[in-house]
């Protein structure tokens, strides 16, 4: 199946940190990936559709100067937590699914983002 | 009303048992539509999708569809243990998911 990787699993740094994460289609090209944040004991918030080759799509409520997201390829996309702050500590996961506008978005392991 | 909607749970069977959840959606012309598994600290399983009215089986796994009703559920036979997770509906809207707040399924030994 379809496969996406994650990168950080795990970050702990200090307020004012800028944290990039990555996130991987290793055996497919995705058109298409996404953004969510994830508090504990809550659901999926999606935060923003990264878009190969233009300008991400954000949610309402999302700072897109805060969360810097960037999809120069098919097959990676990067979310940076700008200046980041502890009200930012986030469990924060990507997807990403084909091209074909009914196939399934495709997780990766997510990153556990700490501000201390 | 919320786009798409789950019982949020906790939804208890004995080890065994048939685990049955339900998830309603909003959008009569949505399209697509599917279940993930997640577990505590975990990111989101895909478990099975659906596109066509009527029943899809997987293993354990049935998910039904009935687009008259907007109604979408995932069976699990034979319930075990291991099957103890948040269960998330979600629905393909316009370029992207929308989610329902999950189902928590406790399966008891």
């Amino acid at each position: 199946g379809a496969v996406v990787s994650q990168h950080p699993s795990w970050v702990i740094c200090k307020s004012g940190t800028s944290v990039k994460i990555e996130c991987r289609s290793l055996d497919f090209q995705a058109t298409t990936m996404f953004w969510y944040r994830q508090f504990p004991k809550q659901s999926l918030m999606l935060m923003a559709t990264s878009n190969e080759g233009s300008k991400a799509t954000y949610e309402q409520g999302v700072e897109k100067d805060k969360f810097l997201i960037n999809h120069a390829s098919l097959t990676l996309s990067t979310l940076t937590v700008t200046s980041a702050h502890p009200e930012d500590s986030s469990f924060y996961i990507c997807s990403a699914k084909l091209t074909l506008s009914n196939q399934p978005q495709h997780f990766g392991d997510g990153t556990r983002l700490s501000i201390l | 009303q919320k786009e798409v909607e789950q019982n949020s749970g906790p939804l208890s069977v004995p080890e065994g048992a048939i685990a049955s959840l339900n998830c309603t959606y909003s959008d009569r012309g949505s399209q697509s539509f599917f279940w993930y598994r997640q577990y505590s600290g975990k990111s989101p399983e895909l478990i099975m999708f659906i596109y066509s009215n009527g029943d899809k089986e997987d293993g354990r796994f049935t998910a039904q569809l009935n687009k008259a009703s907007q109604y979408v559920s995932l069976l699990i036979r034979d319930s075990q243990p291991s099957d103890s997770a948040t269960y998330l509906c979600a629905v393909n809207g316009f370029q992207k998911l929308v989610f329902g707040t999950g189902t928590r399924l406790l399966v008891s030994p």
